[in-house]
């Protein structure tokens, strides 16, 4: 009930293609979805975030897709650059809940190449 | 944003010994966390770093193994104790603030155990 399911594994992506991550829950309770990028040797650091009263959100080149019947939620980016080349983890929660903690995905590791 | 510090950044330690992580956040944060990665993989939860009380643990997690101090709300310690190989790891500090909704995160421990 509390699993996030996080495909692909891993992702090669040319510099300026679009790289898309996608995310399955099953939890129907969690109200907070965020996206975690890391790069090695780092902590993940917060990207993006949505919340299922939208069904899309775009900061800059990320851009979250959310399909609350399907209980799906994507990571687009955009114009891919080999700065982007990282670890991404999405994660859901119960916002409001008392001790509310991240469930995260298992991560995609992305590739951009030159 | 929060800025978390965490020391040691990194320590080999030998089999049967203990090892303390130290975490600083430079402003308040109401939840801090401890966590788990192993190198290429997600993040799993040890527990939640109460202050002035005993941490929560997830399943999995016990204190004997994972004790955890949290004696005011910029502060915290994971000891890993009795290390053996599967120790392993490395270990992150998250703090949460809630007035902003982000969870923010070390740049981790990274431990070896011979």
């Amino acid at each position: 009930q509390q699993q996030v399911k996080q495909s692909p594994q891993s992702l090669i992506v040319q510099k300026g293609g679009i790289s898309i991550i996608n995310c399955a829950y099953e939890n129907t309770a969690f109200d907070y979805f965020p996206w975690y990028q890391q790069f090695p040797g780092k902590g993940p650091a917060l990207l993006i975030a949505i919340r299922p009263d939208v069904s899309e959100k775009k900061e800059g080149r990320f851009t979250i897709s959310f399909n609350k019947s399907a209980k799906q939620f994507s990571l687009h980016i955009m114009d891919s650059q080999p700065g982007d080349s990282a670890t991404y983890f999405c994660a859901a929660t119960r916002d409001q809940a008392a001790g509310n903690k991240l469930t995260f995905g298992g991560g995609t590791r992305v590739l951009v190449k030159p | 944003s929060a800025v978390i510090s965490q020391k040691p950044s990194r320590d080999i330690c030998q089999r049967g010994t203990s090892l303390t992580i130290q975490c600083q956040v430079d402003s308040q944060v109401t939840m801090m966390f401890w966590y788990r990665q192993q190198p290429g993989q997600s993040l799993t939860l040890i527990a939640t770093a109460n202050q002035g009380s005993e941490a929560t643990y997830e399943s999995g997690f016990v204190i004997d193994k994972f004790p955890i101090s949290r004696p005011n709300l910029t502060f915290s310690t994971l000891t890993v104790s009795n290390l053996s190989p599967e120790d392993s790891s490395i270990y992150l500090c998250s703090g949460r603030d809630e007035t902003k909704n982000i969870q923010y995160f070390g740049a981790g421990t990274r431990l070896s155990v011979l």
